[in-house]
């Protein structure tokens, strides 16, 4: 079965800090990886996604998640963080098509001034 | 285009209490699903649809039921509310499989 873990619970940034959030997942085959993010109050809004070709792939609001199979991870970075990238992001791995996604269990990003 | 709406936005139940909550989206969407969120366990499926009619468990269907008579509406039913079924509930729908689900901005259910 298909796993996802996310490490840090809470990660704390300074202001126009650069930012990564940890994720690992299990799956057998070539997974579809997934960052989402939640804003206080909001559902979940899509980032960006991973299903194949260049393992760097390019998000909305700046964000970039990097596929390292070697080390089954796919950790989203940001150069510089806003104020308003405070929320809570979860990862997803799927297999495509009529599988269902898996979610982790989130990591909420604190911005101090 | 109003995307993915839910009704109501929060709630408070007592045991032993039904409601339905709602859930349409104006998409034209197959795919629609509904998740709980609960502190330190991310999202899990509750039940999901491929398409009008067709519904099926997810991961933590017990005390719940769905039907999907239409394509844009996948109402949530709670038989006889439980404070374990305390959470926030979201729907989701995509056109294609799981890949890129759009989300409800959530109900909050407190069931006392």
């Amino acid at each position: 079965a298909q796993s996802v873990t996310q490490p840090d619970i809470h990660i704390t940034v300074s202001e126009g800090a650069s930012l990564e959030l940890r994720c690992n997942y299990s799956y057998g085959a070539t997974p579809y990886l997934f960052w989402y993010v939640q804003s206080p109050g909001q559902g979940l809004q899509l980032l960006l996604k991973y299903f194949s070709g260049d393992t760097l792939v390019q998000g909305i609001k700046g964000f970039e998640a990097e596929f390292k199979r070697s080390q089954s991870s796919f950790n989203l970075r940001k150069p510089s963080v806003h104020w308003s990238d405070a929320a809570e992001y979860f990862c997803a791995v799927g297999a495509g098509g009529n599988e269902k996604l898996t979610f982790g269990t989130g990591t909420r990003l604190t911005i101090i001034p | 285009n109003a995307g993915v709406t839910q009704t109501p936005k929060f709630q408070v139940l007592k045991t032993g209490q039904s409601m339905t909550l709602q859930c349409a989206q104006d998409m034209n969407h197959e795919y629609m699903s509904w998740y709980r969120q609960d502190p330190g366990m991310g999202l899990r499926l509750i039940h999901y649809s491929v398409g009008a009619g067709i519904t099926d468990q997810g991961e933590v269907p017990n005390g719940y039921n769905v039907s999907r008579s239409t394509t844009e509406d996948f109402p949530l039913r709670l038989l006889s509310a439980a404070p374990s079924q305390t959470s926030v509930y979201f729907c989701a729908s995509s056109s294609q499989g799981w890949e890129t689900q759009y989300f409800g901005p959530g109900t909050r259910l407190l069931v006392l």
